[in-house]
């Protein structure tokens, strides 16, 4: 099994529903984060989170919320899909400490048609 | 504010050659840099990572160097092979609580038989 597991893995969503993505880690890391990846614009962090009572803001966080129910499990929503939220979607762990790099799941491609 | 830029955009080599991808960021203060590689429509697979304190490391053909005083890093891949086609990802950890990653957009490796 991954060690970070994202679901689904590709979605078709129209414009003004609320989708949920989830990521599940078995890492044992504190840390989560959700990234976006555009074509020409790299990756752009949306939220991030230290622990289970931990929420930050990142590059991009408006249109988004997340969710973190666990040490293990961190999910995304977008209450309200939109066009341009098309795009693929990153989680990754990391440990606490610049010792330890970052583990990232295999992505969910979301379309919101 | 970090940036992180990465020559060339594109590369294509034929299969045996030595090649070099580069990576620059601006703010020399950074806690470690990781090298990445992603296929089309996956994931981060993190290849090296590079301790602020330590100048290069080696895993297999690849070998990554940091020089943090002039803001470069450098990914070395040796006899390259068809399979080393993919995107490379240089990232760049900054800030005082190691919550920024900074990514830069990826260099595509083609590799041709």
């Amino acid at each position: 099994d991954a060690d970070v597991t994202q679901t689904p893995r590709n979605r078709i969503t129209k414009t003004g529903k609320r989708i949920m993505l989830e990521c599940s880690q078995t890492k044992g890391h504190d840390r989560m984060y959700w990234y976006r990846q555009d074509p020409g614009l790299g990756l752009r962090l949306i939220y991030y989170s230290f622990d289970v009572k931990d929420i930050n803001k990142g590059e991009i966080s408006d249109g988004y919320s997340v969710s973190r129910q666990a040490q293990a499990k961190f999910s995304l929503s977008l209450e309200s899909a939109i066009p341009n939220q098309t795009a693929l979607y990153f989680c990754a762990t990391s440990a606490a400490g610049s010792a330890y790099g970052y583990t990232f799941g295999s992505g969910t491609r979301l379309t919101v048609v | 504010k970090q940036e992180v830029t990465q020559i060339p955009a594109a590369l294509s080599v034929p299969e045996g050659e030595n090649l070099v991808l580069n990576c620059s960021f601006t703010d020399s203060a950074i806690y470690n840099l990781q090298w990445f590689r992603q296929d089309p429509g996956k994931g981060l697979t993190s290849l090296l990572l590079i301790q602020s304190s330590q100048r290069e490391q080696t895993s297999g053909r690849l070998n990554a160097s940091l020089d943090k005083s002039s803001g470069r890093s450098t990914l070395y891949i040796a006899a390259s092979q068809p399979g080393d086609s993919a995107t490379y990802l240089c990232a760049v950890v900054a800030g005082t609580s190691y919550d920024k990653v900074i990514f830069g957009p990826g260099t595509s490796l083609s590799v041709i038989p």
